[in-house]
This record gives C-alpha cells, structure tokens and sequence, in this order.
C-alpha cells in the first residue's frame, strides 16, 4: 500500500506560519486534498487538488506539492486554527483512497 | 444547500450486521462518486469503500472487503453500506461524503453516524 507519513502533533505560535506535510514517494506526481478537523466536529476541506481553495477558506491557507512532500501552511496563525489536519489523495495503483495519519496542530 | 444525514448506526454484536443509509439533498448521488470513510474513536479518517458516479465499479479498503457493500438507490437519491461479520475494529463514525475534483476531495461533510460493536 501506499504509505503517506504526517507528524503527529506540531506547535506554532500565535500569529507565525504553520508548516504541516505529508510525505510519500514522489507525491508530487499525485493531487492531494487537506482537511481540518476541529474536537468534536467533522472534518473541512481546506485545500483540494494540491492549491485550490474552496470558497469562504480564508487566504491564509495554502497548499504546495513537489517531489516527496506536500505541504500546507497556515500564515499568522490564530487561537482557532488548533486541531486535526489531514492529507488526502488516491492510490490509482491500489485503487485506494489514502488519508496521512494527521497532525495536531497547537497555536502557543 | 448540500447536505448528507447519515443514519442507522447502534450497537451489534461481533459478527452481526447493520446496513447504513445516507440521504443526500442538493446534489444527486447519481453525479458524483460518492464514499464512505469512517473514524474510530480517538483516531483518524480511513476511507472505507466508493462507488462510481454511474455504479458500474465499487472499491473497498482492505479492511472490510468481503465484509462490507456499498450501493445506492437513485431514485431516492441515497447511499447504502451494508457491514455483515463486524468486528470490534469496525467501531467508528461513519461518513457519508460526496467526491468532487479528480481524484475525489470531500466538501460536504455530515455529522456521521455511530457505530459501536460490541458484545
């Protein structure tokens, strides 16, 4: 199976930039989805096919894939940025669809 | 407004059955492929199965093939997944999502419904 890794829990001060990845063997050749999962709720699709945004995602989040890594980053991070976030891509060679495990994300 | 309500969980005994139903309103579950993934207590997501916008494939995770059918019924404009020989593993809550994008990304999210096994 394909395996994608996320760092378990992570920490950013408030109002800094919050780098969260996913990294999988060449990832970068595969479009990934990132969602937020505040305790208690159900997820929210933050960033889809690697950049996009969906409406009403404030600009803050963005989204980058390259080689092994995809990234998200949350600019001027706030006291309700903290949660879940989670990767998300398909395995065409498993048809299989993929989540990274999640990072817990904690703003200082 | 899109939405899913996601309904039938309980609790069942290992090796029992359960058929989830999901009902979908302002989108049609005949154009989208639409997906369960579930959610274990205290863990994170695992997709579950999907079904392709015109029902000609269904694919599984490895974890409940055999084990678990998704359908759906059109003119109701509904999501099935039928869970048969349940597992203590299999308890979580279970989503019911449609794709949008290529490969499919999740933009309406019901609050799930519960499933507990248990003996």
């Amino acid at each position: 199976s394909y395996e994608v890794t996320q760092p378990p829990s992570m920490s950013v001060a408030l109002g800094q930039t919050a780098t969260i990845i996913c990294g999988a063997m060449n990832i970068g050749s595969r479009n990934v989805h990132w969602y937020q999962q505040k305790p208690g709720q159900a997820p929210v699709l933050l960033i889809y096919k690697d950049i996009r945004r969906p409406s009403g995602i404030p600009e803050r989040f963005s989204g980058s894939n390259s080689g092994d890594t995809a990234t998200l980053t949350i600019s001027s991070a706030q006291a309700g940025d903290e949660g879940d976030y989670y990767c998300q891509l398909w395995d065409s060679n498993t048809a299989s669809l993929v989540f990274g495990g999640g990072t817990r994300l904690t703003v200082l | 407004q899109m939405q899913v309500v996601e309904s039938g969980g309980g609790e069942v005994q290992p090796g029992g059955s359960l058929r989830l139903s999901c009902g979908a309103s302002g989108f049609s579950v005949a154009s989208h492929g639409m997906h369960w993934v579930r959610q274990a207590p205290g863990k994170g997501l695992e997709w579950v199965a999907l079904i392709w916008s015109d029902g000609s494939n269904e694919y599984y995770a490895n974890s409940v093939k055999g084990r678990f059918s998704i359908s759906r019924d059109i003119s109701k404009n509904m999501l099935f997944l039928q869970m048969n020989n349940v597992r203590a593993d299999d308890t979580a809550v279970y989503y019911c999502l449609r794709g949008i994008a290529v490969p499919d990304a999740f933009d309406v999210w019901g609050q799930g419904t519960m499933v507990v096994v248990s003996a």
